[in-house]
């Protein structure tokens, strides 16, 4: 069974608006770190954001937010005022943590194609 | 800072032949590890070390091969290539989660490889 499921294979957004990209996960260890990350054409992978599982807000930097709702297990990257440049894969990722039983390597969805509508 | 180096960007190889993908990181990062990407299957794990002298395999470790001799560097072979080995490779590092980071990942550049 997938660990991490992002049931977007594509988005469609118009520019200025917000977009939420959707990722559930699927964990019994009580510590775990939730990342997302970017991909834009170029192929490069950037880091977005990352959310702890005993961390009590939700994650921000700068327009991206993370919507961590712990008893749903999601963990829905929030883009606002999107732009052009935003146009890219994401990706969300999960890291069990060793201490409480889990591998710590990194698990990665299989992403979500964005697209940025002027 | 370099980050994460990863060489050669492309590389064309016929059926049965060998080749070597360099990974080097500049960061002391005792996580590294290597993946590839397909369209539709996001990003799979070949194999990862935790520290020089320690690897194991991933989700996909068939028909490849690594080592880990220093910190800095994680090279992956492949033995005798297949058309079915024909993907984009990422090389990443991070630091081992409660070691002082979140085990956030840097990534190479990634390496486009295309087996005929």
């Amino acid at each position: 069974a997938q660990k991490i499921t992002q049931t977007q294979p594509g988005m469609f957004v118009q520019e200025k608006e917000a977009v939420t990209l959707d990722c559930t996960y699927d964990t019994s260890d009580p510590s775990y770190g939730l990342f997302w990350y970017k991909q834009p054409s170029s192929g490069e992978m950037i880091f977005l954001i990352y959310q702890g599982s005993y961390d009590q807000q939700n994650a921000t930097e700068g327009r991206y937010s993370l919507n961590f709702q712990k008893a749903r297990k999601s963990a829905n990257l929030v883009i606002s005022a999107s732009q052009l440049g935003d146009s890219a894969m994401y990706f969300c990722a999960m890291r069990e943590d060793a201490a409480s039983g889990g591998s710590y390597i990194p698990t990665f969805g299989r992403g979500t194609s964005l697209i940025v509508h002027p | 800072n370099a980050g994460v180096t990863q060489t050669p960007k492309f590389q064309v190889l016929k059926t049965g032949q060998s080749m070597t993908l360099q990974c080097a990181q500049d960061m002391n990062h005792e996580y590294m590890s290597w993946y590839r990407q397909d369209p539709g299957m996001g990003l799979r794990l070949i194999h990862y070390s935790v520290g020089a002298g320690i690897t194991d395999q991933g989700e996909v470790p068939n028909g490849y091969n690594v080592s880990r001799s220093t910190t800095e560097d994680f090279p992956l072979r492949l033995l005798s290539a297949a058309p079915s080995q024909t993907s984009v490779y990422f090389c990443a590092s991070s630091l081992l989660y409660g070691t002082g980071g979140t085990g956030e990942l840097f990534f190479g550049e990634g390496s486009r490889l295309t087996v005929l």
